[in-house]
């Protein structure tokens, strides 16, 4: 069975405070993929990043890093000096090679107090 | 570049009217194309999904159908809605196993 675990449903954080969103998945499949999704209070999701089975190189993108780790099957989003405007829900998802959908977690909310 | 319109972007209609949601996509050809719903502060379902004109999969019974007509074009409907339809409906495409890209949502009441 494949599925995603995001255990944080809602972080508060102080603004430049540094946070990790958690994500653990479940797959028997070699071959997948993991994203991470931002969805502001206007509800669009945007996509924020995609990460290969074969591809556990952790990946930096200005404020955002993020943390593929396969022995623990965990894909974890850190925010580095964190601002209000990160405040939003997160999403990560999961899918397998040969299939389009993904498996979505439950989502965290990230609070970004000023 | 590629960009896909959903609409309405509000809507109340009332118990047991029909429904009509139209998504499309500009700027891909032959993309697979999807509909989810987000009940309020919850995570995402998704309702249906397709990867060529005319081919429907659906995930969920319901009484919610989807279709297709145009490569690029994805319509989620309802002969007769129903309280628990309320919600945020998104549509995304992709290509292929590539990330999914959504729209901006359409926010249906049933009242």
């Amino acid at each position: 069975a494949q599925k995603v675990t995001q255990a944080q449903t809602e972080i508060s954080v102080v603004e430049k405070e540094d946070v990790t969103l958690d994500c653990v998945y479940e797959t028997r499949d070699t071959t997948y993929y993991l994203f991470w999704y931002k969805q502001p209070p206007s509800g669009e999701l945007v996509f924020l990043i995609r990460r290969n089975s074969f591809d556990e190189q952790n990946e930096i993108s200005g404020r955002y890093s993020w943390n593929f780790q396969k022995s623990t099957s965990s894909f974890n989003f850190t925010i580095t000096a964190s601002q209000v405007v990160d405040s939003a829900v997160y999403f990560c998802a999961l899918s397998t090679s040969g299939t389009y959908k993904y498996i979505f977690g439950t989502g965290t909310r990230l609070k970004v107090l000023a | 570049s590629q960009t896909i319109h959903q609409w309405p972007a509000t809507l109340v209609q009332p118990v047991g009217s029909p429904l009509s949601l139209e998504c499309t996509v500009e700027g891909t050809s032959n993309p697979n194309l999807y509909w989810y719903r987000q009940a309020a502060g919850r995570g995402l379902q998704l309702l249906f999904y397709s990867v060529g004109i005319g081919q429907i999969s659906s995930e969920v019974p319901q009484n919610l159908s989807a279709s297709r007509p145009q490569d690029r074009q994805f319509i989620l409907s309802s002969k007769k809605l129903l309280l628990s339809d309320s919600g945020f409906y998104l549509c995304a495409w992709s290509q292929r196993t590539t990330e999914q890209y959504f729209g901006p949502g359409t926010r249906l009441t049933v009242t």
